[in-house]
């Protein structure tokens, strides 16, 4: 059974870093593109940053320079690394699985975690 | 970046009624169109890839039609547990691009 689950949020100043992390489940992360997205209080879905199984990243524009997606193959973990946070940062941070092994499914999020909240607060 | 504008932001319908949102792509993304489904303090769920193929699993009272840029999402008769919020998602071209949602409330 194919499983996420995040962990990592919390608390945090303006200007301070965290780290979220992915754990993945019954599936290998290496051989599928991953996202993290980010739901602001009362707002819609956000796309922050993929990672595709190749290695490659992108990120946000909102997010570039201040945030890193990167992946553990032996822990089979994604990760989010977030600098320099602000207060409009303040989210539900979601992972999900980009299914990208065969172009007929046009690249849909089939799995997602069940979130993990970043506050940004002073 | 590719714009998905979608509409309505909300709308109120009763049990039975047949409701229908959607998304206009500010320029083409093949069919590389999915919708979610999203519950209070839940996570977003797959309902439509491909912008008309149903997800394992999903009531086939969900569809999904594509029209140029123009995508739909139906419920052919509106349930209680389809009272939530409605995205559509771009992944054709990075950034992937979301709709605004549509948050289906009771009449």
């Amino acid at each position: 059974e194919v499983q996420l689950v995040e962990s990592g949020g919390g608390l945090v100043q303006p200007g301070g870093s965290l780290r979220l992390s992915c754990a993945a489940s019954g599936f290998t992360v290496s051989n599928y593109y991953l996202n993290w997205v980010r739901q602001a209080p009362g707002k819609g879905l956000e796309w922050v940053s993929i990672i595709f199984s190749g290695g490659n990243t992108y990120h946000a524009d909102s997010v570039k320079g201040r945030f890193t997606i990167s992946r553990d193959n032996s822990r089979n973990t994604l990760y989010l690394q977030m600098n320099s946070l602000r207060v409009e940062d303040t989210a539900v941070y979601y992972c999900a699985r980009e299914i990208s092994s065969s172009p007929s499914f046009y690249n849909p999020l089939d799995y997602w975690g069940q979130g993990t909240l970043v506050t940004v607060s002073s | 970046d590719i714009q998905m504008t979608q509409s309505p932001s909300s709308l109120s319908a009763s049990v039975g009624d047949r409701v229908t949102i959607t998304c206009r792509a500010s320029q083409s993304v093949s069919s590389y169109l999915s919708w979610y489904q999203q519950k209070p303090g839940k996570a977003p769920k797959l309902l439509i890839y491909a912008a008309s193929s149903l997800q394992s699993g999903v009531p086939s009272k969900f569809s999904g039609t594509k029209s140029g840029t123009d995508f739909a999402l139906t419920i052919s008769s509106l349930q209680p547990e389809d009272f939530a919020t409605y995205y559509c998602l771009q992944t054709y071209s990075i950034p992937p691009t979301f709709g605004q949602g549509t948050k289906v409330e009771v009449k």
